[in-house]
């Protein structure tokens, strides 16, 4: 079972660049979140979707856009990176209201922004 | 909205000494709770739920916690660790209906000493 995986590991940006940190799921569940993880800080919601076709701002939206391209895709998009959003970035799914109604993660990416 | 303090930042212990990790939360309504572990470089694994019923949940690996509502609490014990349980441990808290989006604490490392 695969779970959630996202790409890449790892990335170094410089200022200013762009990217997008790409996330999938195979397990079938609709909610899907995106969290950065910093140290002191523990995880932060950036953006979540509940469902396909929708999404939602966090706690700590600003320089981030997500699409939610299918049930399985959630991606997340720096347009114009800086420094500050140097962090680790988690991919999560759930099947909110379900028995197994926890998050399962990805293994993170690494974001340096020089 | 909901919020989750966990206590202490770190905590060091040696080997085979018992250990208690703190979770208090706050929450408007009723409330799912999690504890998660992340070992170095990897992403979160649930180690424990509370949904509903007995109040004392258990993991595979010889922890336990125990929801305690009046005191708004989900502490974490373990009786005897081993250095195997080094890592960081995370407090949850999603509410049991609605958004069930996840809440994290601040995290706590856990450094078991030989």
């Amino acid at each position: 079972n695969a779970g959630v995986t996202q790409t890449p590991k790892f990335q170094v940006l410089k200022t200013g660049q762009s990217m997008t940190l790409q996330c999938a799921q195979d397990m079938n569940h609709n909610s899907m979140y995106w969290y950065r993880q910093d140290p002191g800080m523990g995880l932060r919601l950036i953006y979540y979707s509940a469902s396909e076709g929708t999404t939602d701002k966090g706690e700590v939206p600003n320089g981030y856009n997500v699409s939610r391209l299918n049930k399985r895709e959630f991606s997340l998009r720096l347009e114009s990176a800086a420094p500050s959003q140097t962090s680790v970035y988690f991919c999560a799914s759930s099947a909110p209201g379900q028995a197994n109604t926890e998050a399962f993660f990805g293994q993170g990416t690494r974001l340096t922004v020089v | 909205a909901q919020s989750v303090t966990q206590l202490d930042s770190q905590v060091p212990v040696f080997e085979e000494a018992p250990v208690e990790l703190r979770c208090n939360y706050s929450s408007s309504v009723s409330v799912y709770l999690f504890w998660y572990v992340q070992y170095p470089n990897q992403g979160l694994q649930l180690l424990l739920k509370y949904l509903s019923g007995s109040t004392l949940v258990e993991s595979i690996n010889g922890f336990e916690a125990e929801f305690n509502k009046s005191q708004t609490s989900f502490h974490l014990r373990k009786p005897s660790v081993h250095i195997s349980d080094t890592a960081e441990y995370f407090c949850a808290v999603s509410p049991s209906g609605g958004s069930y989006i996840p809440t994290f604490g601040r995290g706590t490392s856990l450094i078991v000493h030989p």
